[in-house]
């Protein structure tokens, strides 16, 4: 079992639609959980940074971590076609800088 | 502000040569960069962390004499792929993490090696 999984997709959804990303893991002793996007032949892009449990909201996007179930979200409001990306979870412990990425999910929202 | 400057954007090399790549955090001060290596349609793989005025610490199978980190200063870390040859064609991906706190690593822009 990996201890970062993510639904590869890809996932295709309307232009206006509200998308769900989402991540498990097995570690419990991961603390960080980020988002990052990523355009094709590009490096990831920080999207949100969340430290522990909680809600986190900066413009369109949602960031939710749920620590009791193992689980991150990530919400994408009013999607555009320029949000078409591979999008990386990614998680860290205490203690350590180095991430576990998860697979990344590969959306496209049409027109 | 956060931005990370990875230079070259492309390489194109004969097999036995080798190749180095720059990263360079421009904004900030970065004791700890790290070095991955992503397949078509993978996710990254981290090959190294790189630490200011010390050795690198490598993942286990990457080999050390195949790819050389040096991080002389608190802005600045190079990889230099020795020996190049074909397999090592991939797309390397440089990032830092600022000095100034958190667990947050921002990352380059990434450098497409093809060894013919």
């Amino acid at each position: 079992q990996k201890e970062v999984e993510q639904d590869p997709g890809p996932l295709s959804v309307p232009e206006g639609a509200i998308v769900s990303l989402n991540c498990t893991y097995s570690n419990s002793a991961f603390q960080y959980f980020m988002w990052y996007r990523q355009y094709s032949r590009k490096g990831p892009e920080l999207l949100m940074y969340t430290y522990s449990s909680g809600n986190k909201e900066d413009g369109r996007f949602t960031a939710q971590v749920d620590k009791s179930s193992k689980y991150i979200s990530l919400f994408i409001r009013d999607s555009q076609p320029s949000d078409s990306a591979t999008y990386l979870c990614a998680m860290s412990g205490s203690g350590t800088y180095k991430y576990i990425f998860g697979t990344g999910t590969r959306l496209k929202v049409l027109a | 502000g956060a931005v990370v400057s990875q230079h070259p954007s492309r390489v194109i090399c004969k097999s036995g040569t080798s190749v180095k790549i720059e990263c360079r955090s421009l904004d900030f001060q970065a004791t700890t960069m790290f070095w991955y290596r992503q397949f078509p349609k993978q996710s990254l793989m981290l090959m190294a962390t790189s630490n200011e005025g010390s050795k690198a610490t490598y993942e286990q199978g990457v080999e050390k004499d195949k790819f050389l980190i040096n991080h002389a200063s608190l802005t600045l870390s190079t990889l230099t792929v020795t020996s190049a040859h074909p397999e090592d064609s991939s797309f390397y991906i440089c990032s830092a993490r600022p000095n100034r706190g958190g667990n947050i690593q921002y990352f380059g822009a990434g450098t497409r090696l093809s060894v013919l």
